[in-house]
């Protein structure tokens, strides 16, 4: 059980917009930057989003993040197929010493 | 641009030591804006953290895997490594190395594609 807790799933449609969840708490988002990753089937984990809210570069303006209090939020407009994948929130915890990551959010674009 | 690859062996005994190496192209170890780490993923699981090494050698580690876990770096070869000892099969999963930033927040980029490690007899 993650200490960062995301949604695991969700779906819309394409063309559509959906938000992604990472709940935490004091120790973890509520001190520090969150990260986001897409991780497409069968591939390695890549960075969408650092320090909360900036893109990864070549990453598109489709996809946000942002972050209030102890919840960071992943944001993906414009949905297309190829956005079906996991996607992780990840940050340090300062209680545990250690980075952590959700426990992962599977997007189905119907 | 800069890439890390894993290698190492697919299959391991109950007890033994898990070695992994990381090549890294395209930066160098001694980069002292980044760590250089490594996470797993169990099959069908979610990501974790192992732990990560700095260019001067110091190392942080996830106590999770309290004394079973060592990274180390070499320089010259511009690699960086993996030893988990007394693995079981709980120790089984996709295996990534990555770069970490060092400016005091916390992200991965790039990732190695992965090696599986199976721990069985």
């Amino acid at each position: 059980q993650s200490v960062l807790t995301q949604p695991p799933s969700v779906s819309a449609a394409p063309g559509q917009k959906v938000t992604i969840s990472c709940s935490g708490g004091t120790s973890n988002i509520g001190n520090d930057y969150v990260s986001w990753y897409q991780q497409l089937p069968g591939t390695a984990p890549k960075l969408l989003i650092y320090d909360n809210n900036k893109r990864s570069s070549e990453i598109p303006d489709r996809f946000s993040g942002s972050k209030a209090g102890t919840t960071a939020t992943l944001g993906i407009t414009g949905l297309q197929t190829g956005d079906d994948a996991d996607y992780y929130c990840g940050t340090w915890d300062s209680s545990l010493s250690a980075v952590i990551f959700g426990g992962g959010t599977k997007l189905t674009v119907l | 641009q800069v890439q890390l690859q894993e290698s190492g062996p697919g299959l391991v005994k109950p007890s033994e030591t898990l070695s992994l190496t990381c090549t890294v192209s395209g930066d160098s170890v001694t980069n002292d804006e980044y760590y250089w780490s490594w996470i797993r993923q169990p099959p069908g699981k979610g990501l974790e953290w192992i732990g990560y090494i700095y260019y001067t050698g110091s190392t942080k580690y996830n106590s999770a895997f309290k004394s079973r876990v060592a990274i180390s770096v070499d320089t010259s070869e511009n690699q960086f490594s993996l030893r988990l000892s007394s693995v079981t099969a709980a120790d089984t999963a996709m295996y990534y190395c990555a770069r970490e930033a060092a400016s005091g927040s916390t992200w991965f980029d790039p990732w190695g594609q992965g090696t599986l490690v199976t721990v069985s007899s």
